[in-house]
């Protein structure tokens, strides 16, 4: 059965930074797209990056409002995700998912079950 | 590309067919997906491709549309499917998804 463990959550002050880590089992993570997806209290679901397998470029793509503050990458012999988090804000706060990102059906076929990030002083 | 989703809320029975519909701000061919959110979980893949129902999940939802409009059916909503549910493009980065749609229980 497929996992996602995510860890790496918790409370910072806004302009601090913190870093997730996310760790798959049971699938080939190195052949394998990730994405980040965050949700806010009560709120909907929003994309916040991509990174495609090292075969495919290892490219990054990320959403507007993280550009630039936040960073994706990988560690394949380690089958772990990470995102760095710099220059946090409290419009930050949200539950993380690490999820996996088909190319093929280009859909997040798999999800953790998130870690919770709270930004506030 | 922005995504919308109608209704907000619904109220429905077990039993009931319930249907929920999604709308791209552009042409996005078929690239939509549905997920569904139980509270405190993390969302699951119902439908991926607009119509292709995800591995493991029950024939009973299926997807439909392609273009700018689409909709997610539960042909006899059970108990176990009173969530929230999401609509997604997968046509153009930025991904984005719909605000949800919470079905509960009448």
């Amino acid at each position: 059965e497929v996992q996602l463990v995510e860890s790496g959550g918790g409370l910072v002050k806004p302009g601090g930074s913190l870093r997730l880590s996310c760790v798959g089992s049971a699938f080939t993570f190195t052949n394998s797209w990730m994405s980040w997806v965050r949700q806010a209290p009560g709120k909907g679901l929003e994309w916040v990056g991509r990174i495609k397998s090292r075969t495919d470029g290892g490219t990054t793509d990320y959403t507007a409002p993280v550009k630039g503050r936040f960073i994706m990458s990988r560690d394949d012999s380690k089958n772990t995700l990470y995102l760095q988090m710099n220059g946090l804000k409290t419009e930050d706060t949200a539950v993380y998912y690490c999820t996996t990102d088909s190319p093929f059906d280009r859909a997040f076929d798999f999800w953790g079950r998130g870690t919770m990030v709270t930004v506030s002083s | 590309i922005q995504m919308t989703q109608s209704p907000y809320s619904l109220s429905a029975s077990v039993g009931d067919r319930v249907t929920i519909t999604c709308r791209a701000s552009q042409n996005i061919n078929s690239y939509l997906n549905w997920y569904q959110q139980k509270p405190g979980k993390a969302p699951k893949l119902l439908i991926y491709a607009a119509s292709s129902l995800q591995s493991g999940v029950p024939s009973r939802f299926s997807g439909s549309g392609s273009g700018t409009d689409f909709t997610l059916t539960i042909s006899s909503l059970q108990p176990e499917d009173f969530a929230t549910y999401y609509c997604q493009q997968s046509y153009i980065m930025p991904r984005t998804f719909g605000q949800g749609t919470k079905v509960e229980i009448k």
